[in-house]
């Protein structure tokens, strides 16, 4: 399998503009987290989907963001309008509904609000 | 809810001396809880977890964790460091049921001094 894969991998873009990140998950996995870390505050969880559905989102945070999970083999994050503080590394993880299940993690895609 | 503090965000040792990493955590359940090492510019991969059954567990790259409900811990540690070992170890917690959301620690970043 070829793991997570999150595209872009780097994107910089200016204050105001639209930003998408997107997520392939492992085939057959039944979570799917995305998750923002930056120096200041390391990995924050934003939200996680179980079978494609949003089970919390409480860690969004504000309405500039959302995600969406269309299928069981895509998701994007959304930002909009973007600001320099959304500047981060965003990951994207999956895992099987196993307890304890070990979370697969894609290499994350960097961004940088100017 | 569930909560996860890892003292110390830089450790130094010495190449060959003990890794000492330290987490505390919280919930209000059974925990499942895990570390995860990450490497420049990738995502995060699993070194080892706690389920269920004995409280010490054995991961990759000759670590090793045990849980202590009385203390609340799950301190990482290995006994002679060597110098692939330089990387930032991040513990996290999830419920052990329900939706097993997993929160991560701020992360530990481990240098190996030759």
């Amino acid at each position: 399998d070829a793991g997570v894969i999150q595209s872009p991998r780097h994107e910089v873009t200016e204050m105001g503009q639209e930003v998408t990140l997107r997520c392939k998950p492992i085939s057959g996995h039944d979570y799917l987290f995305w998750y923002r870390q930056t120096m200041m505050r390391g990995l924050e969880l934003l939200i996680y989907f179980n079978n494609n559905v949003p089970i919390d989102d409480s860690g969004m945070p504000e309405d500039r963001f959302s995600a969406k999970m269309p299928n069981a083999s895509f998701s994007t994050l959304k930002i909009q309008p973007s600001e320099p503080r959304d500047s981060a590394v965003y990951f994207c993880a999956s895992r099987y509904r196993t307890a304890g299940g070990e979370l697969f993690f894609g290499e994350g895609s960097r961004l940088t609000v100017l | 809810a569930q909560s996860v503090t890892q003292l110390g965000s830089h450790v130094s040792v010495s190449e060959g001396a003990l890794v000492l990493l330290r987490c505390n955590y919280s919930s209000s359940v059974p925990p499942y809880l895990f570390w995860y090492v990450q490497y420049p510019n990738q995502g995060l991969q699993l070194l080892l977890k706690y389920t269920t059954g004995a409280t010490l567990v054995k991961g990759i790259n000759g670590f090793e964790a045990e849980f202590k409900k009385s203390e609340t811990s799950f301190h990482l540690t290995k006994p002679s460091a060597h110098m692939s070992d330089a990387a930032e170890y991040f513990c996290a917690v999830s419920d052990s049921g329900g939706y097993q959301k997993v929160t991560f620690g701020i992360g530990t970043k481990l240098q190996v001094i030759p």
